[in-house]
């Protein structure tokens, strides 16, 4: 069964530091996202991505991120300065159309030092 | 901006009992979705409802979409322990793509 995948599975990262997490979305999918999960928290959306430019974003998603899709296949969030806050599991979401459910990953959890 | 209540927050229940959770809005949505999170894992897709009133089962689990779309339930019946984890409710608005989340509601199964 398609599935979407995530790398790495744990990022610890120092204060002020670049990351970026990436995902490989289900092939014949046509939208992407990302979201993100304080411990103990409820998903909150950060951005959806459609035909190569970002098509929704969250008051979450500042000039601190950004998304790319430098192929056919993989996806990626680029965190560029982290805090502290920034630490949570990031997911990755696709789907075929939008408006229609969502397949996550198993998530990046980010922690940030 | 929309918002999801789910509950009840957290369940403690005996093998073999049904279960029911819901979630309310005052905002409409056009598409429900449930999910269910083990530990430590991404939210697995249970259940997608899209049409008011809809009332849909993928095997235990059964879901509907409130007529008024701004609600659903979610009912697992015969529970058993692999049923254990958080369940979201998550709704989507009308030409929008992303997904609200509930705050989820933790099911503990005692055996």
């Amino acid at each position: 069964e398609p599935e979407v995948t995530q790398t790495p599975s744990h990022q610890v990262t120092q204060m002020g530091q670049e990351v970026i997490l990436r995902c490989v979305p289900i092939s014949n999918h046509l939208y992407f996202y990302w979201y993100r999960q304080i411990l103990g928290q409820k998903v909150e959306f950060l951005v959806s991505f459609y035909n190569n430019e970002i098509s929704e974003k969250s008051e979450i998603f500042d000039d601190q991120f950004s998304v790319e899709r430098p192929d056919g296949s993989n996806f990626t969030l680029k965190i560029r300065s982290t805090k502290l806050e920034d630490s949570a599991m990031y997911f990755c979401a696709s789907s075929r159309e939008g408006g229609t459910e969502a397949f996550f990953g198993q998530g990046t959890r980010l922690t940030v030092v | 901006g929309q918002q999801l209540n789910q509950s009840p927050q957290s369940m403690f229940i005996q093998e073999g009992e049904d279960v029911s959770m819901n979630c309310t809005s005052s905002s409409i949505f056009n598409t429900w979705l449930w999910y269910k999170q083990d530990p430590g894992e991404g939210p697995v897709l249970l259940i997608a409802l899209y049409k008011a009133g809809e009332l849909t089962s993928n095997g235990r689990l059964t879901a509907q979409f409130g007529i008024t779309r701004k609600d659903s339930f979610l009912n697992i019946s015969a529970s058993i322990p692999s049923d254990v984890g958080i369940y979201f409710c998550a709704g989507q608005i009308q030409g929008a793509q992303k997904l609200v989340f509930g705050q989820g509601t933790r099911l503990t199964i005692n055996p």
